[in-house]
């Protein structure tokens, strides 16, 4: 029968071209962001962050776009490189839903990267 | 500098038996994390506890699940009993703390399967 699960935005570039993966988030009180990447068999690793009172940030081959009006986050990664295969999360930082509780970061689905030789 | 230390990295229980899961967190990290990844759910947050003390439980699935600190550098995630549909990847992380709980480094997770 047919899985069911989550079905992961998938990007395909080849080696050399630039990436860009897009993240929406949901809450506009939402005031830090972070990507990470997940290499398969390991856990999320991170890769650069940005506060809401930037609308960009750079990194080495990486770089962050927050648009805050439509709330949207890209990671653009330069001159993509196998060992850049991998999923890519976003994840804001907000309030927890319990009463009182402090700040938690909420991970998005997701979106694997494969770079073609 | 050694990460986020969890074991085992691969646990096969029956339904119905203990699992414990364990984390060592960064030194000097305040905050510790829980996290479960599944292909239906994605990465979830169980629980986390911030100087040792539980700040957000409500994240775990139901009682059969527990979660203690007793210490700044060790906690662990109990199933008991354990279920089929528990198997997942769970994931400890630490961070600095504090009310921001900003940049969490994870550890390298342990594979959960339940038959």
């Amino acid at each position: 029968g047919e899985s069911v699960g989550l079905h992961l935005p998938t990007l395909s570039v080849q080696e050399g071209d630039n990436s860009i993966i897009n993240c929406a988030y949901s809450n506009s009180a939402s005031d830090y962001f972070i990507w990470y990447k997940q290499e398969s068999g390991k856990g999320p690793q991170f890769i650069i962050d940005i506060r809401s009172n930037m609308d960009k940030r750079q990194g080495q081959r990486v770089t962050v776009l927050l648009n805050k009006t439509v709330k949207h986050l890209s990671l653009q990664i330069a001159a993509t490189q196998p060992g850049d295969s991998a999923v890519y999360f976003c994840a804001e930082n907000r309030r927890g839903i319990s009463s009182g509780s402090a700040r938690q970061l909420t991970f998005g689905s997701g979106t694997q990267l494969t770079v073609l030789p | 500098d050694a990460g986020v230390i969890q074991s085992p990295r691969h646990e096969v229980t029956e339904m119905g038996q203990e699992v414990t899961l364990r984390c060592k967190p960064i030194s000097g990290h305040n905050s510790l994390f829980w996290y479960r990844q599944t292909m239906m759910r994605g990465l979830e947050l169980l629980i986390y506890f911030n100087n040792n003390v539980p700040i957000d439980d409500s994240g775990m699935p139901e009682d059969r699940f527990s979660a203690k600190m007793p210490n700044a550098s060790f906690s662990t995630l109990k199933i008991q009993p354990s279920e089929p549909r528990d198997s997942a990847v769970y994931f400890c992380a630490s961070s600095l703390g504090g009310t921001w709980n900003e940049k969490l480094f994870f550890g390298s997770g342990t594979q959960l399967s339940v038959l």
